[in-house]
């Protein structure tokens, strides 16, 4: 079974832009998480979605936004980029959350200048 | 919510000794508990879980210990090798919370 992918591996933004990452999970896993992990601050839970809905969302501000695909694919968008938002995003996916064994993708390399 | 502490954030051991990697929790409803290893620009693998159900996991030259009365858990890897380095991060979830906490990772350096 193929693991879980992410495209692009890596971005490049200046201030003010706005990114759209993709993720692909485990075929047959409905539920896909994503998180941010930056040096200081560790493994940041952003939202999880499940069957379309997002079923949890994490401390982050609105212009970090996402969405399910019925193909259970997923994006996440950030606007109005900031240098803060430099980090490592993270997509996980488990056949449907809820403490079920979730599997990381390689993650999305996100610079801003 | 969940609050998942972790420690140490830095271990080096000696080839061949065991690296011992500790983490609480503060949910008591938290019910599974999963490591993870994650390498230079690589995402987080999962290595190991543990129910809450279960008391001791083992796999190989990994192990996972769990204590529910004192809600901490704890990674055993025993005969450490070079390629054990890595950043390891433990986690904790209950089944309502569609959301993992993770503790703040532990560099573990071995040296050859």
């Amino acid at each position: 079974k193929a693991g879980v992918t992410q495209t692009p591996r890596y971005l490049i933004k200046t201030r003010g832009q706005q990114v759209t990452l993709s993720c692909s999970p485990i075929s047959g896993h409905r539920s896909v998480s994503w998180y941010q992990q930056t040096p200081g601050q560790g493994l940041q839970f952003l939202f999880e979605y499940f069957s379309e809905t997002q079923r949890n969302k994490g401390n982050f501000p609105g212009r970090f936004s996402g969405r399910q695909f019925s193909n259970s694919r997923s994006e996440m968008n950030v606007s109005t980029l900031e240098l803060g938002d430099s980090a490592l995003y993270l997509c996980a996916s488990s056949l449907a959350g809820t403490g079920g064994k979730e599997f990381f993708g390689p993650g999305t390399r996100l610079t801003v200048l | 919510g969940e609050n998942v502490e972790q420690h140490p954030s830095t271990l080096s051991v000696q080839e061949g000794d065991s690296a011992v990697i500790k983490c609480t929790y503060s949910d008591s409803a938290s019910n599974y508990f999963p490591w993870y290893k994650q390498e230079l620009g690589k995402g987080p693998q999962l290595i190991i879980d543990i129910r809450s159900n279960v008391g001791e996991k083992k796999d190989q030259r990994i192990a996972v210990t769990l204590n529910k009365t004192a809600k901490h858990f704890s990674l055993h890897i025993t005969e450490t090798q070079p390629e054990d380095s890595a950043v390891y991060f433990c986690a904790a979830t209950h089944p309502t919370g569609n959301q993992f906490y993770f503790g703040t990772g532990t560099s573990l350096t071995v040296i050859p």
